[in-house]
């Protein structure tokens, strides 16, 4: 167990639909990133935050957004969804920013757009 | 911009047989080296990493990889695979002081009996 908490575990939706992933971090860590691991591409950065603020971003599609809340945890919003969407997100946390060392990973969200 | 090549997609092992995973990494910098390891069904962890030192480094489990900045390598070794190292490995690399993890495609390891 990483200590970092994903929901929903799986999720099938239609295309066109929204979906909001939501990631807790470990207790402590400041810092949220969010992956897109689907098989012709691998693991995909998307975007990090830290302690509440956008830090980094990478290959994240404009129908996708982000937040990270007072409380750390941190949602991934998936809309107007398409069926390229379909892949497993993970969010990832780690202790600070500026610090590159270990990430802790969740277990992933399933998404499957039909 | 940064990058990450594994060129091995899929691997056959079997077991007490030799490894060598390849991790190659495009960025002019100093970098942070990392190889991932995602059991099946479970979530990614740290293998090893490389941040400074002695470019040999050792992990968890038996596995060890070497830096050689002039190749631009992070290759990953173990002696002797077992059964229960059947999983995927990636290999990660951030540019010096930032925080963006990028990951190569991954290599499939599948080790019979």
């Amino acid at each position: 167990d990483s200590g970092v908490t994903q929901t929903p575990k799986h999720l099938i939706t239609a295309t066109g639909q929204r979906v909001t992933l939501r990631c807790s971090p470990r207790s402590g860590d400041l810092s949220v990133y969010w992956y897109q691991q689907s098989l012709d591409q691998g693991l995909q950065f998307l975007i990090q935050y830290y302690n509440g603020e956008e830090r980094a971003k990478g290959n994240i599609l404009e129908r996708f957004s982000a937040q990270q809340f007072p409380d750390l945890h941190s949602e991934l919003n998936l809309s107007s969804l398409e069926l390229g969407d379909s892949a497993l997100y993970f969010c990832a946390s780690s202790p600070r920013t500026g610090e590159t060392g270990e990430l802790f990973f969740g277990e992933g969200s399933r998404l499957t757009v039909l | 911009a940064q990058s990450v090549s594994q060129h091995n997609h899929h691997v056959i092992l079997s077991e007490a047989a030799s490894l060598e995973l390849g991790c190659n990494y495009s960025y002019g910098g100093t970098v942070n080296l990392f190889w991932y390891v995602q059991y099946p069904g479970q979530h990614l962890q740290l293998l090893l990493k490389y941040f400074s030192g002695d470019p040999l480094v050792k992990g968890i489990k038996g596995f060890e990889a070497e830096f050689i900045k002039s190749k631009f390598s992070f290759n990953l070794r173990k002696p002797s695979v077992q059964w229960s190292d059947t999983a995927e490995y990636f290999c990660a690399v951030t540019a010096y002081n930032t925080d963006k993890l990028i990951f190569g495609t991954g290599t499939r390891l599948q080790v019979f009996p």
